[in-house]
């Protein structure tokens, strides 16, 4: 079984702080890795995604890939309540199938 | 752009009935996804569609679900008979390549 593995937290944070999600997968042939947001009752949305080893950078959003380690991360600068929710770690393979994890829950504290 | 639609929202039902779901993807994405989302979990895919064509229904329980997307567009899922465990929220998305995916807003089902 194919798995991506993640803590379900809540992870508290407070506001202004750094928040800190990882992620681990089991795939060796996972190609590409996505972070998803999911507000309570909504649809998961696209934060950003990563292919190639190392950081990429989007605002206040960081994913690290190190596929060596099998390993991602998000890193969320500057935390707001509004960056309270569910975030959901995904990877894909060449067909484009997505294998999520169970989502680590992000509670931003003023 | 219009994103992708899902219809209905929510829907009760008691087990043992069949229900129906609807999902128009965005126009252009040839690729069309049905995930089932259960509470404290991530969504798990059920089924992939190319234009009209099943990439992937390797997780479909096929003797009670089945789906099907007539013309390469608009997509259904069917659950004939329901069971308790089928209760969730049941998403589709739709990419425009094998990246991004986009979800609808998903339909809540309840299986009493």
């Amino acid at each position: 079984q194919k798995e991506v593995e993640q803590n379900s937290g809540p992870l508290s944070v407070p506001e202004g702080a750094i928040a800190s999600l990882n992620c681990t997968y089991s795939d060796r042939g996972s190609q590409s890795f996505f972070w998803y947001r999911q507000y309570s009752g909504k649809s998961p949305e696209l934060i950003m995604f990563i292919y190639s080893n190392g950081d990429k950078e989007d605002g206040r959003f960081t994913a690290q890939l190190n596929k060596a380690s099998q390993y991602v991360s998000l890193l969320i600068r500057d935390s707001q309540p509004s960056d309270s929710a569910t975030y959901l770690c995904a990877g894909t393979d060449s067909w484009g199938k997505l294998q999520f994890g169970a989502g680590t829950q992000v509670v931003v504290t003023p | 752009e219009a994103g992708v639609a899902q219809s209905p929202r929510y829907k009760i039902i008691e087990k043992r009935q069949s229900v129906a779901f609807w999902c128009n993807p965005i126009s252009g994405h040839a690729t069309l996804y049905w995930y089932q989302q259960i509470l404290g979990q991530g969504p798990k895919l059920l089924i992939q569609f190319q234009n009209n064509g099943v990439v992937d229904d390797s997780q479909l329980p096929k003797d009670r679900f089945s789906a099907e997307r007539l013309k390469g567009v608009d997509s259904t899922l069917k659950i004939q008979p329901a069971k308790l465990e089928d209760s969730a929220v049941y998403l589709c998305a739709s990419s425009p390549t094998a990246d991004t995916q986009y979800f609808g807003p998903g339909t809540r089902l309840t299986v009493l």
